[in-house]
């Protein structure tokens, strides 16, 4: 059966401070992966996708970004986090007639 | 891509049946209607996908006009647990790599 892992679960981290969230997929090939992230009482934005190894498009200008070095392994990184990085940041990859599948998902704290 | 708007929140009391409904008056021939439940610190959850009139499975059901300018999720005899944020959305079936957008959701708050 297809799993999603994301890691780790809670992260503070100060401002400045470089990051690295990974995500991985088992049990599919080729999965289409997206990141979102969750400010508190919000909806969930869109922050990157891939279709493909090395194929990311970005929907939200930011100091974020993502890559995706294996076919089933995705990286949401960033050089210097701001306060404004705080948040709930979900890996997700979708298949037919089951919609999206999260991860746990990350609470990233950025004091 | 289809904008959908729902209500905020919803109150409920166990044991009854809860509909949320969604419009999305601009839906395309080929969209699909998603609803998907989040629990606090927790991703969005797969609930039901529909295409046109009635979809049923062991959770929800789904209730779609021939216009499919609305759609109506039915919860049958909430439990406290029910308690979540609903969200509904509109693209293909999963997939595509359609990038969908998750609005704000329905809070929907269960009690004794």
């Amino acid at each position: 059966s297809q799993t999603i892992h994301q890691w780790p679960a809670t992260l503070v981290q100060p401002v400045g401070s470089p990051l690295s969230l990974e995500c991985t997929v088992e049990g599919t090939s080729n999965p289409n992966l997206y990141w979102y992230r969750q400010a508190a009482g919000r909806g969930l934005q869109l922050l990157f996708y891939s279709v493909g190894i090395g194929q990311i498009s970005s929907e939200v200008p930011q100091n974020l970004s993502a890559s995706r070095p294996q076919d089933r392994q995705f990286i949401l990184s960033s050089k210097k986090l701001l306060l404004s990085d705080s948040g709930f940041y979900l890996c997700a990859w979708d298949r037919e007639n089951y919609g999206y599948t999260f991860g746990s998902g990350t609470r990233l704290t950025v004091v | 891509l289809a904008k959908t708007t729902q209500p905020i929140s919803m109150d409920s009391y166990e044991g009854q049946e809860v509909n949320i409904t969604c419009s999305h008056n601009n839906i395309a021939t080929n969209d699909y209607i998603t609803w998907y439940q989040q629990f606090p610190s927790q991703g969005p959850r797969f609930i039901i996908q529909g295409y046109k009139t009635k979809v049923t499975n062991e959770v929800a059901s789904l209730f779609i006009p021939a216009d499919r300018k609305s759609s109506t999720l039915s919860l049958p005899r909430v439990s406290l647990s029910d308690t979540a944020v609903y969200y509904c959305l509109v693209g293909d079936n999963g997939g595509g790599g359609n990038k969908l957008t998750f609005g704000t959701g329905t809070q929907l708050k269960v009690e004794l």
